[in-house]
């Protein structure tokens, strides 16, 4: 009964390749976030959708271009993979953007380009 | 631009003891301060959510407190226990509805 769920878990790939990363929520929540937390653990927002309308896009390279087929998925895809991409993604979701929202996790998605 | 601080970067202390994280904002123009948790190879757990228009927030053996108008805001984690070891990370919703981290706070209770 996992509320953010995220896959895969881990992700070892070379530089130069294409990936995806899936996120679902089961919370029925209207607002999905992607999160970076670099080397140095700063958490940091990159991207926001609100019932599949982006909402907020950090000055992120278009190498990263997210995806929602519905309100309950975020997929972040990521072109042309770099060393400096190495990081954990979390994704997150909210009831909707608000004052008064909490904001969910998942578990991250610990990626590692060699 | 929205800035977070978290003071001290560390913390170990001995189990039972009292103790205070430490959190400033640059920007008092906040929606809201979150306070989560993470644990190793873990997500972010959500403790506590002070509005704006709150001063404080109590869950438990934590309590969180807000000041707007000085950009600060600590958790007050009473009796500390093994079990509360873990990184605790602090986050301010900015007027654009960017939540904003602090790099954390690791802090270790000692049994």
């Amino acid at each position: 009964d996992t509320a953010v769920s995220q896959t895969p878990k881990y992700l070892v790939t070379q530089m130069g390749n294409d990936k995806s990363i899936k996120c679902e929520q089961n919370l029925g929540h209207d607002t999905m976030y992607w999160y970076k937390q670099d080397s140095k653990k700063f958490l940091k927002i990159m991207f926001s959708y609100n019932n599949k309308e982006l909402i907020i896009n950090e000055t992120v390279p278009n190498r990263f271009s997210p995806k929602s087929p519905d309100k309950a998925h975020l997929n972040l895809h990521i072109n042309s993979l770099e060393l400096g991409d190495s990081a954990v993604y979390f994704c997150a979701s909210s009831q909707e953007v608000g004052a008064d929202q909490p904001q969910h996790f998942g578990d991250g998605t610990r990626l590692s380009i060699l | 631009k929205q800035e977070v601080t978290q003071i001290p970067a560390a913390l170990s202390v001995p189990e039972g003891e009292n103790l205070v994280l430490n959190c400033s904002f640059t920007d008092s123009a906040i929606y809201n301060l979150q306070w989560f948790r993470q644990d190793p190879g873990k997500g972010l757990t959500s403790l506590l959510l002070i509005q704006s228009s709150q001063r404080e927030q109590t869950s438990g053996r934590l309590n969180a407190s807000l000041d707007k108008s000085s950009g600060r805001s600590t958790l007050y984690i009473a009796a500390s226990q093994p079990g509360d070891s873990a990184t605790y990370l602090c986050a301010a919703l900015d007027s654009s509805y960017k939540l904003i981290f602090g790099s954390g706070t690791r802090l270790l209770v000692r049994p």
